[in-house]
């Protein structure tokens, strides 16, 4: 069974809208929510990351919004850019790192 | 700083063949992890080193992985021998802390390809 279920798999937005990835985890020990970013050719980096204890984290275009009860994170990019477009895994973080399958971004010109 | 380094980025290997695949921490990175993407699912975890002890290998897929760091530097990950299913992209990573919560740092993979 899936611990991390990351939607959509793929997301197509127009530069300048906002692009929203979801997960959803089941392991209420869970307590670190790391986003990776992963252009192509390279390894993902790490983007931002939340812990269970606030709600949102923002650092500049890039937010995340943290649901504890619904066991629930989404990444939010605001203003997407074409050089955002990439691979974004969610990860969930008890004693190692659960991943995500990924969503691929393309953000159009 | 030299990031993590990976060898070779690319592999293609018939089944039954060895392949031994190479990762480079950063330097005075205790923590090594491999994780592999299969198909285009997750990152899937393989295994933890914490120098050259191995601190949890549960996600090691059969006996047919071997995995060893020497020293408690470089690590090097054996598939033998190879089955088709053991296609997929390779990942190291490395942390400066065991911490949960330590950020990973990624080399760029290596893409296996048994046919």
């Amino acid at each position: 069974q899936q611990q991390v279920k990351q939607s959509p798999q793929s997301l197509i937005v127009q530069k300048g809208g906002i692009s929203i990835i979801n997960c959803a985890y089941e392991n209420t020990a869970f307590d670190y929510f790391p986003w990776y970013q992963q252009f192509p050719g390279k390894g993902p980096a790490l983007l931002i990351a939340i812990r269970p204890d606030v709600s949102e984290k923002k650092e500049g275009r890039f937010t995340i919004s943290f649901n504890k009860s619904a066991k629930q994170f989404s990444l939010h990019i605001m203003d997407s850019q074409p050089g955002d477009s990439a691979t974004y895994f969610c990860a969930a973080s008890e004693d190692k790192s659960t991943f995500g399958d990924g969503t691929t971004l393309t953000v159009k010109p | 700083e030299a990031g993590v380094t990976q060898f070779p980025s690319h592999s293609v290997i018939e089944k039954g063949q060895t392949v031994t695949l190479r990762c480079d921490p950063i330097s005075g990175h205790d923590n090594l992890y491999w994780y592999r993407r299969v198909m285009g699912k997750e990152i899937k975890f393989l295994l933890h080193f914490v120098k050259e002890s191995k601190q949890d290998e549960s996600g090691m897929p059969n006996n047919r992985f071997l995995a060893e760091r020497t020293g408690g530097t470089y690590s090097t990950l054996k598939v033998q021998p190879a089955e088709l299913e053991d296609s997929g992209v390779y990942f190291c990573a490395s942390s400066l802390q065991s911490s949960y919560n330590s950020p990973l740092h990624f080399g760029n993979g290596t893409r296996l390809t048994v046919t």
